[in-house]
């Protein structure tokens, strides 16, 4: 397609369980970025790549958390051993390297 | 960090009224972005701003770029039941090609229209 894809939409995990979060980001764009969204929030910075290095992940909240791409493409979001607090929509977003970016329609986490 | 301010935080208002919200940062931001997300859809983008000072349009849509860089506005006018949804303003500074798309978003405003 030609937007930014996630997968999978919707996930509910157990607390303590470790969860994958996948982005595929549209076709040629260089940078690609991850935003959370809690309840009735705004988007909250995670991480953002340029090609599959990550120059900026001071978004990141833990070191449970983690991500990576490659090929310059797919980006997986990984959050270990999960916790109540991490329940929340995880947002992908691609962009050719410049504002705006695009973004998918997101993975909403239950951890129960 | 840097913080934006979005308001109102929610508007109910009747089809075919005019619609305005704004966003202030005590930051200066090099770019200004408006976003409007329906229900468990990721955001969409409406209007991009890049100079200060810059007044766009789209359709029924308008938006500013504050002069001094540190607000943005964004008005709907003739509102339709479509126009429901949250809308969020987004700041985005550069710094050396670092943090490149690192966008700093408001807490969004709460549409409603009542047809």
């Amino acid at each position: 397609g030609a937007g930014v894809s996630q997968s999978p939409s919707n996930k509910v995990t157990e607390k303590g369980k470790d969860v994958e979060l996948r982005c595929d980001p549209i076709s040629g764009h260089t940078a690609l970025y991850w935003y959370r969204q809690s309840l009735g929030q705004g988007l909250e910075f995670l991480i953002y790549f340029q090609g599959n290095s990550a120059p900026d992940k001071s978004g990141l909240p833990s070191d449970r958390f983690s991500a990576e791409r490659t090929g310059g493409s797919v980006s997986t979001l990984t959050i270990q051993r999960t916790q109540q607090e991490d329940s929340a929509v995880y947002l992908c977003a691609s962009s050719a390297g410049h504002p705006p970016l695009h973004f998918g329609n997101g993975t909403r986490l239950t951890v129960t | 960090g840097q913080q934006l301010n979005q308001s109102p935080q929610s508007m109910f208002i009747q089809e075919g009224e005019d619609v305005s919200m704004n966003c202030t940062s005590s930051s200066i931001f090099n770019t200004w972005l408006w976003y409007k997300q329906d229900p468990g859809e990721g955001p969409v983008l409406l209007i991009a701003l890049y100079k200060a000072g810059e007044l766009t349009s789209n359709g029924r849509l308008t938006a500013q770029f504050g002069i001094t860089r540190k607000d943005s506005f964004l008005n709907i006018s003739a509102s339709i039941p479509s126009d429901v949804g949250i809308y969020f303003c987004a700041g985005q500074v550069t710094a050396g090609g670092t943090s490149y798309g690192k966008l700093t978003f408001g807490q969004g405003t709460i549409l409603t229209v009542h047809p």
